[in-house]
Order: C-alpha cells, then structure tokens, then sequence
C-alpha cells in the first residue's frame, strides 16, 4: 500500500541553524501539507500546497518557514533559522484529486532544537 | 473560523468493552467531512475513520464506528470489543469540502487506555 515517507525521523539541531525536513508524498496525489505537533498539544496546520505554490499558510507559518517541491517526488519543509519554540513533531501529509481524498500522514520528524 | 472540541482529556476501558469518545464542531459549512486519527505511542498519525457530512448514514470501520449528528455538530466515535493495542491518543478532525486545501482542524485529543 502506498504511503508517505518523511526524512529524517529525529533531528537535534542548534538554535539558529537551518533545518530541512523532507517528505515524500504518495505519488499521485497533488496535494501536500505540513503540520506541527508540539509535544503533549494538539496538530495544528502549517501549510499546503498545490500546483507549484502555497494554497495557504496558518500564522505560525511565518518567514522563517518556506516550502518547496524541487523535484517530481519530494516536498521539503525549511526553516530557516531555528528557534526553542520550534522544537515540535513534524507532520507531512498529502492527499489525491478532488475534494473527497482523505490526507495520509507521514510517520513524521521529531525536531529537538536546543 | 471552524473549532473541534474533545471535552475528554483521558479516559480508560477494560479490554474487550465498548468505549465512546465524544467530539463537538462548530462550522457554517455544510460540505465538510470529519475523521477520526489514531496516535499510538509512536506519534504516527493513523486514519481510523471518516464521515462525509452529506451521508446521514453513520460510518464503520469493523469494530469503531461513529454516531454523527449533523444538527447537534457532534461526532462521536464508538470503539467495540476493545483491545490492547487501541491504547492511543484519538484526534478527532474536520476538514471542508471542496475548498482550496481541506487543511485539518484537530482537536485537543483524547487519551484511551485499554486495561488488561
């Protein structure tokens, strides 16, 4: 069965560096989310993503964030100076055409920013 | 703006019991859909079920399955015969129909512990 796959599964990352978290969605679906789980709260969405460009962003999704599909396969997730507060599971998501698809999740990226 | 309310923070069943987990949903839609994730330990998040708002039919999934009341918003799901390995944290979510990204909107969780 076909499923999202998410690198890598844990990060440790000083604060203040780059972090790049990868996703590779189900191949025909053309719809791609990220989502955050801070540890011991509730999921919350980040971003989506279709047809080459941001479809919407939640506030947390500021400019420290930026997405990006570089090839035909993976979806990245970027943030580009990392903060405490960053420190959160990772969820990718994607789901097919039409508005009935369910998303499926990745296993996700556990992110421990110090 | 559309909320999800689990007014269960834990709850506990005996191995083999039915157990019901309660959602509200506020919205002013009335395409959307509503599911239920699974969070076992690992943190991965399982699709347990789902329910489209336009079905009156109430959903199954073998042993879970949901009462969903459109007029009262509310989305509950029904866990039979439970097993061990249904110990998780359940998410109940709501996601529109039709619009340009169907983000999810989660609620707080409920945390099940099925014992032995």
């Amino acid at each position: 069965e076909p499923e999202v796959t998410q690198t890598p599964s844990h990060q440790v990352t000083q604060m203040g560096q780059e972090v790049i978290l990868r996703c590779v969605p189900i191949s025909n679906h053309l719809y791609f989310y990220w989502y955050r789980q801070i540890l011991g709260q509730k999921v919350e969405f980040l971003v989506s993503f279709y047809n080459n460009e941001i479809s919407e962003k939640s506030e947390i999704f500021d400019d420290q964030f930026s997405v990006e599909r570089p090839d035909g396969s993976n979806f990245t997730l970027k943030i580009r100076s990392t903060k405490l507060e960053d420190s959160a599971m990772y969820f990718c998501a994607s789901r097919g055409t039409g508005g009935r698809e369910t998303q499926y999740f990745g296993p996700g990226t556990r992110l421990l920013v110090l | 703006a559309q909320t999800v309310t689990q007014s269960q923070p834990e709850m506990s069943v005996q191995e083999a019991e039915t157990v019901t987990l309660s959602c509200t949903y506020d919205t002013s839609e009335s395409n959307y859909y509503l599911f239920w994730y699974k969070q076992p330990p690992s943190r991965q998040m399982i699709l347990v079920i789902r329910q489209e708002a336009y079905k009156q039919q109430n959903a199954t999934e073998n042993r879970f399955s949901v009462n969903f009341q459109k007029a009262a918003k509310s989305f509950s799901l029904k866990i039979s015969d439970s097993q061990l390995g249904d110990t998780a944290m359940y998410f109940c979510a709501f996601a529109n129909y039709g619009g340009a990204t169907n983000k999810l909107i989660f609620g707080t969780g409920t945390l099940l512990a099925v014992q032995p």
